[in-house]
């Protein structure tokens, strides 16, 4: 059963420091997404690659935070320096891109970023 | 404006009986698809089930269904049968046309699905 997988599942880090989430996406899958959960704002998407290559980062604070695709099996997002409005669940999600469209997007597990 | 609109914050249902959550959209683009996902307590999002603008049926997957008014521009997920395990958030979300190149979700706030005995 193929899976979208996400480390580390939590993490409770201090202001100011350096976090990178990870997200392996299903075999086969050539575009990844990053999703950030908040009560306040809910789902926003902050970017994603086709093919590795960035195609909109556009909702990610560019200041601090970054997001690369060192391969075909890893994704990451980084944020340095971290802030306590960072503190969000982080999804990566994953999808075929066929005849132009994502039809299916299955999401990893989250991580879950507390900023003390 | 909003694009994804979920007007019900909180449903509950007994077990058993059918439930619908309501959705409704907002786009100019002709092409579009229309998502349900299911966030239990434990965090994960599960996809549901997928409707695209120019599909004539309605969407089913098992005990959903996708009540698809494209008039309206309502996409209201209906789950039958409901079960205890069906107990948790629900998302619905869009999907428009962009340069094509990729696919962007917009969700909306999520309706609380409560199912009783």
């Amino acid at each position: 059963d193929a899976r979208v997988t996400q480390t580390p599942r939590h993490k409770v880090t201090e202001m100011g420091q350096e976090v990178t989430m990870r997200c392996q996406p299903i075999l086969g899958h050539n575009t990844v997404f990053w999703y950030r959960q908040t009560m306040m704002q809910g789902l926003e998407l902050l970017a994603y690659f086709r093919n590795r290559a960035p195609l909109d980062d556009s909702g990610m604070p560019k200041d601090r935070f970054s997001a690369e695709m060192p391969d075909a099996t890893l994704a990451t997002l980084k944020i340095q320096p971290s802030e306590p409005r960072d503190s969000a669940v982080y999804f990566c999600a994953s999808g075929p891109f066929t005849s132009g469209w994502v039809d299916e997007q299955y999401f990893g597990p989250g991580t879950r970023l507390t900023v003390t | 404006a909003q694009k994804i609109t979920q007007t019900q914050p909180g449903m509950f249902v007994q077990e058993k009986e059918a439930v619908t959550l309501d959705c409704t959209y907002d786009t100019s683009d002709q092409s579009y698809g229309l998502f349900w996902y299911k966030q239990p307590s434990s965090g994960e999002m599960i996809f549901l089930i997928y409707q695209g603008s120019y599909d004539e049926q309605n969407a089913t997957e098992g005990r959903y269904s996708l009540n698809f008014q494209k008039a309206r521009k309502s996409a209201n997920l209906v789950i039958s049968a409901s079960q205890l395990g069906d107990s948790a958030m629900y998302f619905c979300a869009m999907r428009e046309a962009d340069t094509g190149t990729a696919s962007k979700l917009t969700f909306g706030t999520g309706t609380r699905l409560q199912v009783t005995l």
